[in-house]
């Protein structure tokens, strides 16, 4: 089993459509969560964080259920901009080093 | 803001040379990684380094090495490029725990 597992898409959602994509971890013991963003041929970019408590930045909702080991990215009234690589990344305590590893990433293709 | 430099965007080797990519940063941050990213398989760790002259094996070290002299530079070397060596590698620094990574721009590497 991966470590960090992520439905690679495409979701191809129409312009104002609500898109929301999971991601599944299989350590128990991470600590921390992201969002990052990826345009084609381009490098990560940070989208935001994911706090246990959940939260919102504009129209991106991020939420952590550690329970069932998953975190999850809701984008409503979806814009063509939005269109990207959403890469989910955990990082964890190993062996007294933080190691960071990342989904492949669920592509999403937004239309007008 | 955290600024990460990779020297090259782009570069095409052949098959058998040594090939330097060099990776700056300018946040005084302790952890540097050096990644590749391909198509299917997500970005894979390859090299990280936490101090000067400190360095550990990620995922996928086999035909690299790394060298941090100083802090704010972290090189990978591919000691005899190979073609399954073409790739999109990716430098990255990480300042305090839990906090996000920041990438540098990409370096296309294409060896033939």
């Amino acid at each position: 089993r991966k470590e960090v597992e992520q439905d690679p898409g495409p979701f191809n959602v129409p312009e104002g459509a609500t898109v929301a994509f999971n991601c599944t971890y299989s350590n128990s013991a991470s600590q921390s969560f992201f969002w990052y963003r990826q345009d084609c041929r381009k490098e990560p970019k940070l989208l935001m964080s994911v706090y246990s408590s959940g939260n919102e930045d504009g129209r991106f909702t991020a939420q952590l259920n550690r329970a069932s080991q998953y975190i999850s990215l809701l984008i409503r009234d979806s814009k063509l901009s939005d269109s990207a690589t959403y890469l989910c990344v955990v990082l964890t305590m190993n062996t007294g080093f933080q190691k960071l590893v990342f989904g492949t990433g669920t592509r999403l293709l937004v239309s007008p | 803001d955290v600024k990460v430099t990779q020297s090259s965007r782009y570069l095409v080797k052949r098959t058998g040379e040594k090939v330097f990519l060099e990776c700056v940063q300018d946040m005084d941050h302790e952890n540097m990684f050096w990644y590749r990213q391909d198509p299917g398989l997500g970005l894979r760790l390859i090299y990280f380094s936490y101090d000067v002259k400190m360095k550990e094996k990620g995922d996928i070290p086999e035909g690299y090495s790394v060298s941090r002299e100083k802090k704010e530079r972290f090189s990978l070397i591919l000691e005899s490029a190979s073609t399954n060596q073409t790739s999109m590698y990716l430098c990255a620094t990480l300042g305090q725990l839990n906090s996000p990574l920041h990438f540098g721009n990409g370096t296309r590497l294409t060896v033939t």
